[in-house]
């Protein structure tokens, strides 16, 4: 069965700190995409970051960035620079190339201190 | 450019009854997925429409249904509402087809409540 593990109910981080964010997925296939996912109270869910799973290079979109380790099915998002705005819930997600289905995990509700 | 656009905002229901939600696709996307989201819990994929046609469905019974129109834009009908139905209905819309490297761009989403 394909999951996809968020271990990490809540966080919390210090304005302008740096937070990474743990995922965890299992799947046999070898072509997939993996996600991170905001969504804030506004409910409108908003890509972040994605990765190839055939990239080696760990994916960057400006202040966020990953950690995919492949063999260890592990896909982690750092967030750099915490910014108040970055507060939400953010998913890891997963979907197999040919599939159009998105696979979530349960969620991280990110706090930022100010 | 148009975003992804879905009616009502809210909706309120008792058990029994029947619900239709509504999705716009955000331009030039034709096909459309429905996810639902349970409190506390992440999106569960229901089904996606492609070409007026669903094209592929999550582990959700048949009395989930749903209609894609010439325009693209897609509807989900829920039939005998149960209490468990009580959940943010989101709708995502992409190009076709939706594996790949091809984005899915959500709605803001309907919130059924069901009493």
């Amino acid at each position: 069965a394909q999951t996809v593990t968020q271990s990490q109910p809540e966080m919390s981080v210090q304005e302008a700190e740096t937070v990474t964010l743990s995922c965890t997925y299992d799947t046999s296939e070898s072509d997939y995409y993996l996600f991170w996912y905001k969504q804030p109270p506004s409910r409108q869910m908003i890509l972040v970051i994605r990765q190839e799973a055939y990239k080696q290079q760990n994916a960057t979109e400006n202040r966020f960035s990953v950690n995919f380790q492949k063999a260890a099915k592990s896909f982690s998002l750092k967030i750099s620079d915490s910014q108040l705005g970055d507060a939400a819930m953010y998913f890891c997600a997963y979907r197999v190339g040919r599939d159009d289905k998105i696979i979530f995990g349960k969620g991280t509700r990110l706090h930022i201190l100010p | 450019e148009t975003g992804v656009t879905q009616s009502p905002t809210h909706l309120i229901k008792t058990r029994g009854q029947q619900v239709t939600l509504r999705c716009s696709s955000q331009s030039g996307h034709n096909t459309v997925s429905w996810y639902q989201q349970a409190l506390g819990q992440g999106p569960q994929f229901i089904f996606q429409y492609y070409r007026e046609e669903e094209n592929g469905r999550g582990n959700f019974p048949p009395r989930f249904s749903g209609l894609q129109f010439p325009n693209y834009s897609s509807e989900l009908n829920v039939n005998a509402l149960e209490l468990d139905d009580s959940a943010l209905y989101l709708c995502a819309s992409s190009l076709p087809p939706a594996g790949g490297t091809n984005e899915q761009f959500f709605g803001p989403g309907t919130r059924l409540t069901v009493l």
